[in-house]
């Protein structure tokens, strides 16, 4: 069965502090993207990558920046947090052009 | 590039009711189409897809939808609502070449007894 977990499913954090969210997939998948969604907004996509150390850029990077030094997992750090980065975070993974496999979430909360 | 319009962020309808969540899409190449549904704190579940096959496509949960090349649409369906079917709904456009999904802003489906 696909499965996709990500870190923590909730998670407060300070401003300024410097926040790693991680996710694993155990599907042998390429990609994986990083999303944020917001009430009213959707998802919107973050950073994504489509190979092991290969990162590209999504709609809202600023503020972001991923790793991916192994297949399965892909992290996304949030070097100085800030509250405007209060939201929820789905990581998903997919193969080459296919459709994409969600985690649960983590609802991150910047104080 | 792809864009999804979903029409209406919330679509109240009674237990046993049809369900009809609406979703157009723009793109200047063929496109690939998904639904997802998203339970209260959860992530997304893929419902269905539409990959150039047959344009009527059957999902998860009694679920279906038609393409209309014609009405650029993808609406989301389903004969009989149950109050399990209470959550969010989001369209979703890629295209052959492209590993990225565009979605939609969202419909959040209310079922009521």
């Amino acid at each position: 069965d696909v499965k996709v977990t990500q870190s923590s499913r909730y998670l407060v954090k300070r401003t300024g502090e410097k926040v790693f969210l991680e996710c694993v997939q155990d599907m042998d998948h390429e990609n994986m993207f990083w999303y944020r969604q917001d009430p009213g907004l959707g998802l919107r996509l973050i950073y994504f990558s489509y190979d092991v150390k290969m990162k590209e850029k999504g709609d809202i990077p600023e503020g972001y920046s991923v790793s991916r030094e192994k297949k399965e997992r892909f992290s996304l750090i949030l070097e100085s947090a800030s509250t405007n980065q209060t939201s929820m975070y789905l990581c998903a993974s997919s193969r080459q052009y296919y459709e994409q496999y969600f985690g649960p979430g983590t609802r991150l909360t910047v104080t | 590039a792809q864009s999804v319009t979903q029409l209406g962020s919330h679509v109240s309808v009674s237990e046993g009711a049809l369900v009809l969540l609406r979703c157009n899409y723009s793109s200047s190449v063929p496109p690939y189409l998904f639904w997802y549904v998203q339970y209260p704190n959860q992530g997304l579940q893929l419902l269905l897809k539409y990959t150039s096959a047959a344009t009527l496509v059957k999902g998860i949960n009694g679920f279906e939808a038609e393409f209309k090349k014609s009405e650029t649409s993808f609406h989301l369906t389903k004969p009989s609502a149950h109050m399990s079917d209470a959550a969010e709904y989001f369209c979703a456009v890629s295209v052959w070449g492209y590993s990225t999904l565009t979605f939609g802003k969202g419909t959040m489906l209310l079922v009521s007894p």
